[in-house]
């Protein structure tokens, strides 16, 4: 199964800034998928990123506030713009299908202050 | 749209005991059905998936889990607890269509010395 590095690990943020997110993959894939996980809480899709095309963006999360880059089949990054405490969260990545089932990267914890 | 119910959102058993974490999926068509696992401050490994071949899954670390399609159900069990197995546990469905996955509310499970 593919192996990936995201980055950072973590992060403490001040309210109003942006952090990107990166997520490498070791093989190339056609799809990542970027996740939520709220303290506590399960994991909520944000987004599927294609290469090549815009991002897929599920049931209340908007391209301003998420924007999303694949610029080749084996890396994304995911954006958190004008961020407020309600986005500390753990943001993940995953590639894979439902064949062979998912890969998560190890995730990034955020914490806005 | 396909989803799952993990019922009990806590399970503690006693090192040795049987673990049981229950889940169902609603969907009108054969799903595929996964089980994650999720350790303190890390991202989240595959224990095992359903992909419509045998009904009796076996996943890493000892954990199985059993497609019973007339109860929609897909529940992990292990016979003997070990201390190690102290984690967040997720069972995911994917989504019609798109390749995607879709969590459960996901279960603390906590084991008794």
């Amino acid at each position: 199964s593919a192996v990936i590095s995201q980055k950072p690990s973590r992060d403490i943020c001040q309210r109003g800034t942006s952090l990107t997110i990166q997520c490498q993959v070791d093989s190339q894939v056609t799809m990542m998928f970027w996740y939520r996980q709220q303290p506590g809480q399960s994991l909520t899709l944000i987004a599927t990123a294609n290469q090549g095309s815009e991002a897929t963006y599920e049931s209340g999360f908007v391209i301003d506030k998420f924007p999303i880059s694949r610029p080749n089949l084996t890396f994304s990054t995911l954006t958190v713009s004008n961020m407020s405490p309600e986005d500390s969260s753990i943001y993940l990545c995953s590639v894979g299908d439902r064949a062979y089932g998912y890969t998560f990267g190890s995730g990034t914890r955020l914490t806005v202050v | 749209a396909q989803s799952v119910t993990q019922l009990g959102s806590h399970v503690s058993v006693s090192e040795g005991a049987l673990v049981l974490l229950r889940c169902n999926y609603s969907s009108s068509v054969p799903p595929y059905l996964f089980w994650y696992v999720q350790y303190p401050n890390q991202g989240l490994q595959l224990l095992l998936k359903y992909t419509s071949a045998a009904t009796l899954v076996k996943g890493i670390n000892g954990f199985e889990a059993e497609f019973k399609k007339s109860e929609t159900s897909f529940h992990l069990t292990k016979p003997s607890a070990h201390m190690s197995d102290a984690a967040e546990y997720f069972c995911a469905v994917s989504d019609q269509g798109a390749q995607k996955l879709v969590f459960g509310q996901g279960t603390r499970l906590t084991i008794n010395p």
